[in-house]
């Protein structure tokens, strides 16, 4: 089974500052990760995904995330937020197995809010 | 824009009635996926397709629910009955597979209201 897990519910940060979302997951081995974000009445839109390679990815507007393998995490940054990043943020993972399933298990979402 | 249709937008029924959905993918995407959103949840998979092949579905799936894909492009989504506790957006998903390894792309969703 695969499972992620976004802690926080919330968060918030002022604009110009570093921001984080933190994700960790579980999977039987390798993983695929990504991270979508959601505005308000649309749907979910792709930033970043992590397949190999280098543990940093760069993904859309400035986000980029950090593979972790030995905590099992995956988070998401930015150096200085803006306003209009405010929105819901998805990790998912999926496991990379050949023949197996591909279906990714989301995590319930972290809604980030960016103050001027 | 993502490329990838739904409709209708809203929907509003009342208990006992079906519906059906439309997702229209990106035209060379041959994996399309059927997501389920509630309120403060990620995305819930519901079944999905290869080409015009149903390959799996959720074991959580009602059999009040049916999707099809009968020529591998669009893909309509019918739920039977409805209870209010299908309400939920609807979420259409497409990628290609051996393409950029699985990205998926959403549809803007159907939310579905039953009263």
């Amino acid at each position: 089974a695969q499972s992620v897990a976004q802690p926080e519910d919330q968060v918030n940060v002022a604009e110009g500052n570093p921001l984080t979302v933190k994700c960790t997951y579980s999977v039987s081995g390798n993983p695929y990760l990504f991270w979508y974000v959601q505005y308000p009445n649309r749907g979910l839109q792709f930033l970043l995904k992590y397949i190999t390679g280098d543990n940093l990815v760069k993904g859309s507007y400035g986000f980029e995330a950090e593979f972790n393998k030995s905590q099992t995490s995956f988070h998401l940054k930015k150096p200085s937020a803006l306003v209009s990043d405010s929105a819901l943020y998805f990790c998912a993972v999926r496991a990379f197995t050949s023949g197996g399933s591909y279906i990714p298990t989301f995590g319930r979402g972290t809604s980030l809010i960016v103050h001027p | 824009d993502t490329g990838v249709s739904q409709n209708p937008r809203h929907k509003i029924t009342k208990r006992g009635q079906n519906v059906t959905f439309r997702c229209d993918p990106i035209s060379e995407h041959n994996r399309l996926y059927w997501y389920r959103q509630t309120l403060g949840q990620g995305p819930e998979f519901l079944t999905y397709f290869q080409n015009e092949a149903q390959l799996e579905k959720s074991r959580l799936l009602s059999d009040r629910f049916s999707a099809e894909r009968p020529k591998g492009s669009f893909s309509t989504l019918e739920i039977q009955r409805t209870e209010q506790g299908d309400s939920a957006m609807y979420l259409c998903a497409s990628t290609l597979s051996g393409g950029e390894a699985d990205t998926q792309y959403f549809g803007p969703g159907t939310r579905l209201t039953v009263l």
